[in-house]
Order: C-alpha cells, then sequence, then structure tokens
C-alpha cells in the first residue's frame, strides 16, 4: 500500500535560507493539498492542487511561499528568506474528486524547524 | 468562513471504558461532510470516522461512533472499550460539498489519554 509520503521528514535551517519540500500523493489521486500545522493546532489550509492546476491558496500562504505540481503528479512547497514564525509541521494530503466524501489521505509531515 | 470548535483541549478515559468528544461547527451550507481524525504522537494522521450532513443515520466504525445534530451543528465522536492504542490527538474537521474549497477546515484537537 504506497500512501501519501514526504520528503525530508525534518528539516533545520537557519532564517533566511530557503527550503523546499516534496509531497508524493497516492498515485491515483488527482487532487493534492498542502496544510501547515503548529505544535498543539489543527492543520491549516495553505493550498490546493488539481492535477496541475493550482485551485485556491489561503491568505496564509504569503509570497515568500510558492507552491508547484508540474505534471499533476508530486508537488513541491518552496519557502524562500525563511523566518522562525515559518517553523511548523508540513502536512501533504491526497484525495479523489467524487470518492469517499472526497476523504483525504494524510502523509506523515515535514517538520521545519528555523533556527 | 466556517469553523469548527472543539471545546475540550484534553480528555482522559480509563482503559476499557468510554469516552465522548464533542466538536461544534458553525456554518451556512446545508450540505456538507464530517470527519474525525486521529493523530497518534509522531506518526501521520488518519481517518477515524465520517458522516454526511444529509444522513440522519449516525455513522459507526467498529467502536467508534458518532453522535450528529444537524440543527445544534454538533458532532460527537463516541470512543467505546477504550484501548491504549487510542491514546492521540482528535481532530473534527469540516468539509463543503461544493466544487469550490476542497479544503478541509478544522478544529484545534482534543488530545486523549488512556490510563491503564
Amino acid at each position: 500500500d504506497t500512501g501519501v509520503s514526504q520528503d525530508p521528514r525534518h528539516k533545520i535551517t537557519k532564517r533566511g535560507q530557503n527550503v523546499t519540500f516534496r509531497c508524493d500523493p497516492i498515485s491515483e489521486h488527482n487532487r493534492l493539498y498542502w496544510y501547515r500545522q503548529t505544535l498543539g493546532q489543527g492543520p491549516e489550509f495553505l493550498t490546493y492542487f488539481q492535477n496541475e492546476a493550482q485551485l485556491e491558496k489561503s491568505r496564509l500562504l504569503s509570497d515568500r511561499f510558492s507552491a508547484e505540481r508540474p505534471k499533476g503528479s508530486f508537488s513541491t512547497l518552496e519557502i524562500q528568506r525563511t523566518e522562525q514564525g515559518d517553523s511548523a509541521m508540513y502536512l501533504c494530503a491526497s484525495s479523489l474528486p467524487r470518492a469517499s466524501f472526497g476523504t483525504q489521505y494524510f502523509g506523515p509531515g515535514t517538520r521545519l524547524t528555523v533556527l | 468562513a466556517q469553523t469548527v470548535t472543539q471545546s475540550q483541549p484534553e480528555m482522559s478515559v480509563q482503559e476499557a471504558e468510554t469516552v465522548t468528544l464533542s466538536c461544534t461547527y458553525d456554518t451556512s451550507e446545508s450540505d456538507y461532510y464530517l470527519f474525525w481524525y486521529k493523530q497518534p504522537p509522531s506518526r501521520q494522521m488518519i481517518l477515524v470516522i465520517r458522516q454526511e450532513a444529509y444522513k440522519q443515520q449516525n455513522a459507526t466504525e467498529n467502536r467508534f461512533s458518532v453522535n450528529f445534530q444537524k440543527a445544534a451543528k454538533s458532532f460527537s465522536l463516541k470512543i467505546s472499550d477504550s484501548q491504549l492504542g487510542d491514546a492521540a490527538m482528535y481532530f473534527c474537521a469540516y468539509r463543503t460539498v461544493d466544487n469550490y474549497g476542497q479544503n478541509f477546515v478544522f478544529g484545534p484537537g482534543t488530545r486523549l489519554s488512556v490510563l491503564p
């Protein structure tokens, strides 16, 4: 069973550096989501793709954040000029459009620590 | 905008006992989906149970069941015969059925401890 995978699982970086995370969704899922989760809180929506099209972005997604899904398969989330406030768990999820209530299946997350 | 509230930051239950986690939400939609997800410590989030708003019957999945009160906008999770492996953060989530706005809106979570 190949679920959603994310790489890396942990990333420590210095303030001002750029970081990039990767998400590989479940193979037949055409919808992909990015969420951010801070300690003790529920995930907050960042952005969503249907195939390669980025259809929705949250106000949380500042200009320093960019996400791509070039071929409608894996996705990358890049944070430029990281700030300490970017420290969080970044979760990726995928779903099928009409199956099972659009249930989202989550990856293990990438934990980012900005020093 | 939709919001989800979980008023119990922490709960504890004795092994083999029953516990109920509360969730309320705010929406102007008449049809939507509701979910409970479980996030064990340092592990990924997994689906526990889901409910369609237009269905009156409460969803059940083995030891997990919900009490869905649409008029009250309440969606509580009951865990029967609690097991040590049930210890986790539990998140209530809402999703619209519209094509636009496919993201989930999550509550802040309830940390459940199971006491041996």
